[in-house]
């Protein structure tokens, strides 16, 4: 089975910290995602990558960075983490071929900032 | 651009009834549809996928969707509900060449009552 797994469950940061979601998946997938998760909003494309140093934006990347070091691994970054970040964060990765396109995701990380 | 649309924020059903999840999409050619389970703090899990082939794509915990072409729907359905169903269920779509991320409805939360 796929394991994809998140550094955190639960996090509490202050306003204006610097916050690093970590993402681990085994299953040597070439793509890798990062969504929040808001209710009503469903899930929304923060960032996402498809190789080694390979990042692109999704629908709201504005306040995040990524990074891709290893293929195995995607950091998302909240340079300087503000109220409205307060959410769930998802990641998720898939294969690249077609008959891999489903996502599979970690259990997720419900992240406050006070 | 591909969207998403599950018009129910919230589907009640009693146990032993047959359900019905409904989700429309928009999206350049041929479409890959997806319908994902979140169960409370909890990551989403993969329930079925429509790639090609029959229009009735039957999944997981006996759920199936049928995917209509002219419609431009992929409901997803279960002939017999289970309280253990009542969950947020998403629907999620891929455009064939299109971005390698999915883009997924906002959620309809199922409840079953005994």
């Amino acid at each position: 089975d796929v394991k994809v797994t998140q550094s955190s469950r639960y996090l509490v940061k202050r306003t204006g910290e610097k916050v690093f979601l970590e993402c681990v998946q085994d299953m040597d997938h070439e793509n890798m995602f990062w969504y929040r998760q808001d209710p009503g909003l469903g899930l929304r494309l923060i960032y996402f990558s498809y190789d080694v140093k390979m990042k692109e934006k999704g629908d709201i990347p504005e306040g995040y960075s990524v990074s891709r070091e290893k293929k195995e691994r995607f950091s998302l970054i909240l340079e300087s983490a503000s109220t409205n970040q307060t959410s769930m964060y998802l990641c998720a990765s898939s294969g690249a071929g077609s008959e891999s396109y489903e996502q599979y995701f970690g259990p997720g990380t419900r992240l406050t900032v006070t | 651009a591909q969207s998403v649309a599950q018009p129910e924020d919230q589907v009640n059903v009693a146990e032993g009834n047959p359900l019905t999840v409904k989700c429309t999409y928009s999206v350049s050619g041929n479409p890959y549809l997806f319908w994902y389970v979140q169960y409370p703090n909890r990551g989403l899990q993969f329930l079925l996928k429509y790639i090609t082939g029959d229009n009735l794509v039957k999944g997981s915990y006996g759920f199936e969707a049928e995917f209509n072409k002219s419609q431009t729907s992929f409901h997803l359905k279960k002939p017999s509900a289970l309280v253990s169903d009542s969950a947020l269920y998403f629907c999620a779509v891929r455009g064939l060449g299109g971005r390698r991320a999915l883009t997924f409805g906002s959620g309809t939360r199922l409840q079953v009552q005994p």
